[in-house]
């Protein structure tokens, strides 16, 4: 079956205690993005990736950093949570021409950081 | 900069009623538009894409049009039943054209929906 996979869903952790979020895809996807829905400010990019080895900051980027090693995962890392940072992560990945495809979200991981 | 508006909020409808939900986007270079659900913490379900070349897209009894040159999109949903009740989700997906949004999604808020037996 075609998805997208996060793990893990659910993740309560303390401030400061670096965590990842790992995200894999098994459609061969080039492009992948992470975001995070927060209420009354609904979805935002955090990174995006065109590629193995090539990632870019999307429009709230601070305090989270990721990865490309591998075409099919792209782990979102956050070096020294805070509180600000609880919420509702999603990972996406669209297939090429990124003009012709729409995206496969992944379940979500609900981050709350204490 | 992007922004992307879905009317209304919320609604609730009887079972059985067809309805209809609204969004608008600021800048209409874009690849494609999609709309999603989700339901309550959860993750988003894609239900219908639609290229920027297109007018509308069926699914069942989904279907959304877009109208890129004015910035609209509707999602007509026919003979609403309660399994249907969520939140539903625009998105466009930025013409890369010159800029930085590659491939980027931007969301609207939402509508949630409740549909009562």
């Amino acid at each position: 079956e075609a998805q997208v996979t996060q793990n893990p869903r659910y993740l309560i952790t303390v401030t400061g205690k670096k965590l990842t979020v790992t995200c894999s895809q098994n459609m061969n996807h080039e492009y992948m993005s992470w975001y995070r829905q927060d209420p009354g400010l609904g979805l935002r990019q955090i990174y995006y990736s065109m590629n193995v080895e090539v990632t870019d900051k999307g429009d709230v980027p601070e305090g989270y950093k990721v990865s490309r090693k591998e075409k099919r995962n792209f782990p979102l890392i956050l070096e020294s949570p805070s509180p600000n940072q609880t919420s509702l992560y999603f990972c996406a990945s669209s297939g090429r021409p990124v003009s012709l495809y729409g995206y496969t979200f992944g379940s979500g991981t609900r981050l709350t950081v204490v | 900069k992007q922004e992307v508006t879905q009317i209304p909020a919320a609604l609730s409808v009887p079972e059985g009623e067809n309805l209809v939900l609204n969004c608008s986007f600021t800048d209409s270079a874009i690849y494609n538009l999609q709309w999603f659900r989700q339901d309550p913490g959860k993750g988003l379900t894609s239900l219908l894409l639609i290229q920027s070349s297109q007018r509308e897209q069926t699914s069942g009894r989904l279907n959304a049009s877009l109208d890129k040159s004015s910035g609209r999109s509707t999602l007509y949903i026919a003979a609403s039943q309660p399994g249907d009740s969520a939140t539903y989700l625009c998105a466009v997906k930025e013409d890369v054209a010159g800029g930085t949004s590659y491939g980027k999604l931007t969301f609207g808020q939402g509508t949630i929906l409740t549909v009562h037996p």
